[in-house]
């Protein structure tokens, strides 16, 4: 287990509607990542917050947006929800690089969303 | 095509030893990742080499690179039942920190 937690774990909503994710980091991390993954698809890249600013963000429109709060817990939003939308979301905490350079992330469950 | 690319699927009897294979496009990949993902959860990482290394032996993993075929496998010995899962890959490239995943090699494993 690694310590890092999302919900709510399934949600279904309808198209055009708005939805929030929450994701509680492992202890210590200062660095988040929001990933997508479609059935049958490896993860793919939202964006990252280190230290409540967003780091770096993927191939997603300006729908896909995210907070990062104090404490190191996180939010994605998804505003006007498209039936390609549907998808696991993980969010994964690190630190923000490995002494030796690695990146060493830690994924939560992920939360299963489904628009209609 | 795409920057990661793995077989779908690979189905091996219990004990016997799994081979997952990898190809990556870019060169300046700079370290390459496995992970492990079980039905209904998020992604473990199993184990990671640096581009500059051959071979990376972790108790039952063995992780082979050959960085001129830009070709990256994962060895699993004794292959048991709960080794059952989807295997990614994924890569680093340059200053980058954010992997690229392939899509994912779903090991079956026989009794």
């Amino acid at each position: 287990e690694t310590g890092v937690t999302q919900s709510p774990t399934h949600l279904i909503k309808t198209r055009g509607q708005q939805v929030t994710l929450r994701c509680s980091s492992q202890s210590g991390h200062n660095t988040v990542s929001w990933y997508q993954q479609a059935l049958g698809q490896g993860p793919q890249f939202i964006f990252q917050y280190y230290r409540e600013e967003e780091n770096g963000r993927g191939n997603f429109p300006p729908r896909f947006s995210g907070l990062q709060f104090p404490n190191y817990s996180s939010e994605l939003n998804v505003n006007a929800l498209e039936l390609d939308d549907s998808a696991l979301y993980l969010c994964a905490s690190s630190v923000n690089r490995g002494l030796d350079g690695s990146y060493e992330q830690y994924f939560g469950p992920g939360t299963r969303l489904t628009v209609t | 095509g795409e920057d990661v690319e793995q077989s779908l699927f690979l189905s091996v009897r219990e004990g016997d030893s799994s081979v997952i294979n990898c190809t990556y496009t870019d060169s300046s990949s700079t370290y390459l990742y496995w992970y492990k993902q079980e039905p209904g959860a998020g992604l473990q990482l199993l184990t990671y080499i640096f581009s500059n290394m051959d071979m990376k032996q972790d108790q039952r993993l063995t992780v082979l690179l050959n960085k001129k075929d830009k070709h990256l496998s994962l060895r699993i010995a004794d292959t048991q039942t709960g080794d059952s899962a989807i295997y990614f890959c994924a890569e680093t490239t340059g200053g980058s920190y954010i992997p690229t995943f392939g899509r994912g090699t779903s090991l079956i494993v026989h009794p």
